[in-house]
């Protein structure tokens, strides 16, 4: 398996409870992005690491999200007390070399968050 | 926030005919790329155009920049009804050391075969 993957596919997850997203980026692929897609919009951004580096975090809407990607591979999204307008479609997004100059990112399928 | 605004939010044609989606962004740019989203599907890189170019082409695609407007446009040749898709275009901020893309609201083509 040569793509981003990422897991669960779909959660539900009830008002309050706390979830964990995770994404394997392409290996060897220094930066990795997460984003957030609302349905019938386009993604947006909610943060970028290079390597296990998080540079940029402007993105998450709350303190309620955290992402980490420890050893440079591997990151989690974590939303804690989650609320219904967090229900969207998270999206990870590798890309070979650092910054997007150049670079195409690889989308991964999604994990579709639906908070009751 | 959306960067930009693709235009139109929704087309539909037939098979074999062009598609022309149009983009507008506001703000400088490095690069501005285009993605398909098929549904409940992730986006798949389509083409990048670097703020110093005006034309691109690949395959059946063709897209141009304008920074002047702060627009972009792609063009579906001959299209196919596995062509039918959302697409989107995204730009990268200049400076700043953000490097996440920015996404319109995308248009959503429909090949009727």
């Amino acid at each position: 398996g040569a793509g981003v993957s990422q897991s669960p596919r779909y959660k539900v997850a009830k008002r309050g409870q706390d979830v964990a997203l995770r994404c394997d980026p392409i290996s060897g692929h220094v930066s990795l992005f997460w984003y957030q897609q609302a349905l019938g919009q386009g993604p947006e951004f909610l943060t970028y690491f290079q390597n296990e580096a998080q540079l940029d975090k402007s993105g998450l809407p709350s303190d309620r999200f955290f992402a980490e990607r420890p050893e440079g591979s591997v990151s989690t999204l974590k939303i804690q007390r989650t609320q219904q307008e967090d229900s969207a479609v998270y999206l990870c997004a590798s890309s070979p070399r650092q910054g997007s100059y150049y670079n195409e990112q690889f989308f991964g399928p999604g994990t579709r968050l639906t908070v009751l | 926030s959306q960067q930009g605004e693709e235009d139109p939010q929704a087309l539909s044609i037939q098979e074999g005919e062009n598609a022309t989606m149009n983009c507008s962004y506001k703000t400088s740019i490095n690069n501005l790329q285009w993605y398909r989203q098929n549904s409940g599907r992730g986006l798949v890189h389509l083409i990048l155009i670097r703020s110093n170019e005006r034309e691109k082409h690949s395959g059946r695609l063709r897209v141009t920049l304008d920074t002047s407007k702060k627009s972009s446009s792609l063009l579906i040749t001959a299209s196919r009804a596995a062509d039918t898709a959302s697409y989107f275009c995204a730009t990268v901020r200049t400076g700043g050391g953000a490097d996440g893309l920015t996404f319109g609201k995308g248009t959503h083509l429909i090949i009727q075969p």
